[in-house]
């Protein structure tokens, strides 16, 4: 079974368009986040949640409003798709913020695309 | 705020060489990782660092941790085509604060 499962796995679509990506984990983790990398490679977080709350909401437009219905689960709604959101996005997941052992475990990615 | 550097950015190795891979931060963390990632693939954690002197193996790939310095070593002994991928460090400060990646190190091993 996957630790950390996105879907959709590619996703291309047209500008101003709304999308979503949805995450789940089955590693019992508390702690759930959204990467994005660019197209030169360059990894930043976007969210991060734990518990089912939202604790690290970087400097992200608000067209993208991330979601946790359970702790399994971390979501991710984009608005008004830009081409400049063209990129993979990646969840993660660990068992918890402050513990010592916080190894993320990452997901597959979604390679956005948009035209 | 927190920045990483990595270095080289890129490297071209040939098959049986050793080399080093540099990760820089600039703020006192003794939290520091090592991920691989293979081309359009995930990430793959590979090494978790927790304190000063830190040093763990697997493989042909060694992760050192000088939280003095503030500089982490990735060591390559014996390359291997295998181990061609791109390999980021990423450090985490206390609380609330998240993970922060380096640039990556794109590994090209060569025969």
């Amino acid at each position: 079974d996957t630790a950390v499962s996105q879907t959709p796995k590619y996703l291309v679509t047209q500008m101003g368009n709304d999308k979503s990506i949805k995450c789940e984990q089955n590693l019992g983790h508390d702690t759930m986040y959204w990467y994005k990398q660019d197209s030169k490679k360059f990894l930043k977080i976007m969210f991060s949640y734990n518990n089912k709350e939202l604790i690290i909401n970087e400097t992200v437009p608000n067209r993208f409003s991330p979601k946790s219905p359970d702790k399994a689960h971390l979501n991710l709604h984009i608005n008004s798709l830009e081409l400049g959101d063209s990129a993979v996005y990646f969840c993660a997941s660990s068992r918890n913020r402050v513990g010592p052992q916080e190894t993320q475990y990452f997901g597959p990615g979604t390679r956005l695309l948009v035209l | 705020e927190l920045k990483v550097e990595q270095n080289p950015l890129f490297l071209s190795m040939q098959e049986g060489k050793n080399y080093t891979i540099y990760c820089n931060y600039s703020t006192t963390s003794d939290r520091l990782y090592w991920y691989r990632q293979d081309p359009g693939k995930s990430l793959e954690s590979l090494f978790v660092l927790l304190s000063n002197g830190a040093v763990k193996q697997e493989g042909r790939l060694m992760a050192s941790l000088d939280t003095k310095a503030r500089l982490s070593t990735l060591h390559i002994t014996a390359a291997v085509h295998d181990l061609s991928a791109t390999y980021f460090c990423a450090v985490l400060l206390q609380g609330n604060t998240p993970l922060v990646f380096g640039k990556g190190t794109r590994l090209s091993v060569i025969a």
